[in-house]
C-alpha cells in the first residue's frame, strides 16, 4: 500500500460546477498536509496548506480527518484556469527511521470545459 | 517566488557521458529532495537530504548520485547517461518537520 493514496480521476468537469477531491494517508502520526498544483510541463506549486479545523481560500476548501486518515480538497464554481494536476502531500516519518519526510500522492487530474 | 533554482533547464547530451544537475537554494532549507517525473506521470522520489552530509536513496531506484557538502547545494550525478534517463528532474527543499515544499523548474534531460 501506498503511504498517500489519491482518486485515481481524470475529472472532466464543466465550468462552474464543484469538484471535490480525496487523498487517504497511511501514517496516524502525520503531522502536517499539503494540496499542491501542477499544470502541464511545470513544477508543482503549494496551493494550500490544510490544517486540522479544515481551512478556506476563496473558492477552495480543504478538510482534514485524522480518524479516517483522509484529506479533501473542495473547488467550488470551477474556473477553466483550475484545469491541472492536483496532489496530495503528507509529510510523515520515513520507513526505518524517526525523520520525517514529504510523501506525494500521484496526482488528480482535472479539466474544466467551457 | 520560491529561492531554488535549477541548471540547467534543459539538457541533450549523448549516452556515455558524465552529467551532473544542479540545485541551490537561498532560504536556508535544511531537507533537500531530488524527483524523477515523465511526462503525464506521477513524481518519484530518487533522492534526499535531512542537511549537510545526509544523503538517503528515495522511492525510486535510480543510477544517480547525490552530496550534500553545504546546505544551500544539492547536485545530482550521473556517471554514464543512458536513453533510459531521459525524464524531467525537480529539485525541492523545506524548512522543518511542517512546512510546505517549494521547487525549482526542473531539468529536462534528454540523452541520445
Amino acid at each position: 500500500r501506498k503511504e498517500v493514496e489519491q482518486d485515481p480521476g481524470p475529472f472532466n468537469v464543466p465550468e462552474g460546477a464543484t469538484v471535490a477531491f480525496n487523498c487517504t494517508y497511511s501514517n496516524s502520526a502525520s503531522q502536517s498536509f499539503f494540496w499542491y498544483r501542477q499544470d502541464c510541463r511545470k513544477e508543482p506549486k503549494l496551493l494550500m496548506s490544510v490544517y486540522s479545523s479544515g481551512n478556506e481560500d476563496g473558492r477552495f476548501t480543504a478538510q482534514l480527518n485524522r480518524a479516517s486518515q483522509y484529506i479533501s480538497l473542495l473547488i467550488r464554481d470551477s474556473k477553466l484556469s483550475d484545469s491541472a494536476t492536483y496532489l496530495c502531500v503528507v509529510n510523515m516519518q520515513s520507513r526505518g527511521s524517526t525523520l520525517g519526510r514529504l510523501y506525494f500522492g500521484r496526482g488528480t487530474q482535472l479539466t474544466v470545459w467551457p | 517566488e520560491a529561492d531554488i533554482y535549477q541548471t540547467p533547464r534543459y539538457l541533450v547530451i549523448g549516452t556515455g557521458k558524465k552529467i551532473t544537475l544542479e540545485c541551490s537554494q537561498t532560504m536556508g532549507h535544511d531537507k533537500m529532495y531530488w524527483y524523477q517525473q515523465d511526462p503525464g506521470m506521477e513524481l518519484h522520489l530518487i533522492h534526499y537530504s535531512y542537511g549537510v552530509n545526509s544523503t538517503e536513496k528515495g522511492d525510486l531506484s535510480s543510477e544517480s548520485t547525490v552530496s550534500r557538502i553545504r546546505t544551500e547545494h544539492f547536485p545530482l550525478t550521473l556517471e554514464s547517461a543512458r536513453p533510459s534517463h531521459t525524464s524531467q528532474y525537480l529539485c525541492a527543499s523545506n524548512l522543518g518537520q511542517n512546512t510546505e515544499a517549494f521547487f525549482g523548474q526542473g531539468t529536462r534531460l534528454t540523452v541520445v
